[in-house]
């Protein structure tokens, strides 16, 4: 079966530092690998995805992410993180095939100091 | 385009009771997914409709149910109501390609 890990519950940061949030997962084959965050009392905004093509993608608010396959992961990166990235920070994946089962990770929780 | 509305945002029931709720998926998107989220068990997966078909189920008991409208719009319900059914509940819809899903911004069902 699908899992995912995220190793880190919580991560503490100043602000203009570098981020890495750590994912793992287990699957067969390649999977379909998403980044959400979610702020206090929101529903979940996707930061960026993975389909197939160049490893290293980009997405929105300056987050980038590198798909391993050899390590089976798929790490979060930021190179200069802003007070308003504070957040919880979910990694997922869904099998291909057109069906839209997301198995997500524990979630990090984000923490930035001024 | 307008996203994903989830109604009602905030919900109080208590034992025993059954409680249904509604998504709205983004225009012209056919698949509806629900996931539950609560601080033990973290996102879980409840099922997907497609086309008014229930496409994919996750490992939840029967009290949980679905359907989808013509209209793609999603209702889930929950019958018996236990304690450990308080949580967020989360529909995201998805158009025909990459799995690619999009949120509403829940609704927080809280069982006394």
């Amino acid at each position: 079966a699908q899992s995912v890990t995220q190793p880190d519950i919580h991560i503490t940061v100043s602000e203009g530092a570098s981020l890495e949030l750590r994912c793992n997962y287990s699957y067969g084959a390649t999977p379909y690998l998403f980044w959400y965050v979610q702020s206090p009392g929101q529903g979940l905004q996707l930061l960026l995805k993975y389909f197939s093509g160049d490893t290293l993608v980009q997405g929105i608010k300056g987050f980038e992410a590198e798909f391993k396959r050899s390590q089976s992961s798929f790490n979060l990166r930021k190179p200069s993180v802003h007070w308003s990235d504070a957040a919880e920070y979910f990694c997922a994946v869904s099998i291909s095939g057109g069906y839209n089962k997301l198995i997500f990770g524990a979630g990090t929780r984000l923490a930035v100091h001024p | 385009k307008a996203g994903v509305t989830q109604t009602p945002r905030y919900l109080i029931k208590t034992r025993g009771q059954q409680v249904t709720l509604s998504c709205s998926p983004i225009s012209g998107h056919r698949s509806v997914s629900w996931y539950q989220q609560t601080p033990g068990q973290g996102l879980q997966f409840l099922f997907e409709y497609f086309s008014e078909t229930q496409r994919n189920k996750g490992n939840f008991p029967g009290r949980f149910s679905g359907r989808q409208f013509s209209n793609s719009r999603s209702e889930m319900n929950v019958s018996t109501l236990e304690l450990g059914d308080s949580a967020l509940y989360l529909c995201a819809s998805s158009g025909d390609t990459y799995n690619e899903q999009f949120f509403g911004p829940g609704t927080r069902l809280t069982v006394l």
